[in-house]
């Protein structure tokens, strides 16, 4: 069973950027899409993106150009980069593993929350 | 943000059934058999429930099942239990940007 993990810092400042990390564990890296997905406090999800494990990234165009996904297959771990950060990026940040044949996210991290504020 | 249509609260009481429906349109409920459903407890990471429209994964109670008609999808659970109060997402494949919906949730209550 494939376990995920996020890190990264709590806090964030206005203006700054966003940087969060997901450890993949247990479970192979390849033939996978490995997605960035928040939750607002008390609000709904939302799609922000993914990496295939070859490289190839597609994001929400929603985000303006802002975020970044990155892939490190050495270490089983793949980023999330977002910047010029504002308190409506405040959320929980779950990083999950996205089976891109059937189109569903099967497994998913515990989340971590980000607040952006000064 | 486009997200599908859902229900913003539900509630039964125990050893009854429940539908959360999901309303989508064409360009992804309508066309796509790539919908899916997450049960999601509070202060708890989603777990997904039902993929492609009906199935379960292992170890998912067969009380949850799902269907779809047209531009809604259906989440059904019989036989409701406490463990069962939750938020529930339907998400699916879509043409457009994203290219990934999910549904605006569903506040699940036994009473």
């Amino acid at each position: 069973q494939v376990q995920l993990q996020e890190s990264g810092p709590g806090l964030v400042q206005p203006s700054e950027t966003l940087s969060l990390t997901c450890s993949v564990s247990r479970g192979s890296f390849m033939s996978y899409y490995w997605s960035w997905i928040r939750q607002p406090p008390g609000k709904g999800l939302e799609w922000l993106g993914h990496v295939f494990y070859s490289g190839t990234s597609n994001y929400n165009s929603y985000l303006g150009g802002r975020l970044t996904i990155s892939l490190d297959t050495s270490n089983k771990q793949f980023s999330l980069r977002l910047t010029s950060v504002t308190a409506a990026d405040t959320a929980i940040y779950y990083c999950a593993r996205f089976r891109g044949r059937d189109y569903y996210f099967d497994s998913w991290g515990p989340g971590i929350l980000v607040t952006v504020s000064s | 943000q486009s997200a599908l249509t859902q229900p913003a609260s539900v509630s039964g009481s125990p050893g009854q059934s429940i539908t959360i429906s999901c309303t989508g349109t064409n360009n992804d409920i309508g066309n796509y058999d790539f919908v899916s459903w997450h049960q999601q407890r509070p202060g708890k990471a989603p777990e997904l429930i039902i993929f492609g429209v009906s199935d379960r994964p292992s170890g998912v109670s067969t009380r949850f099942s799902g269907s779809k008609s047209g531009n809604t999808a259906s989440l059904s659970i019989s036989g409701l239990q406490a463990e069962d109060e939750a938020d529930y997402y339907c998400s699916s494949y879509r043409t457009g940007d994203p290219p990934y919906l999910f549904g605006t949730g569903t506040k699940v209550t036994v009473l």
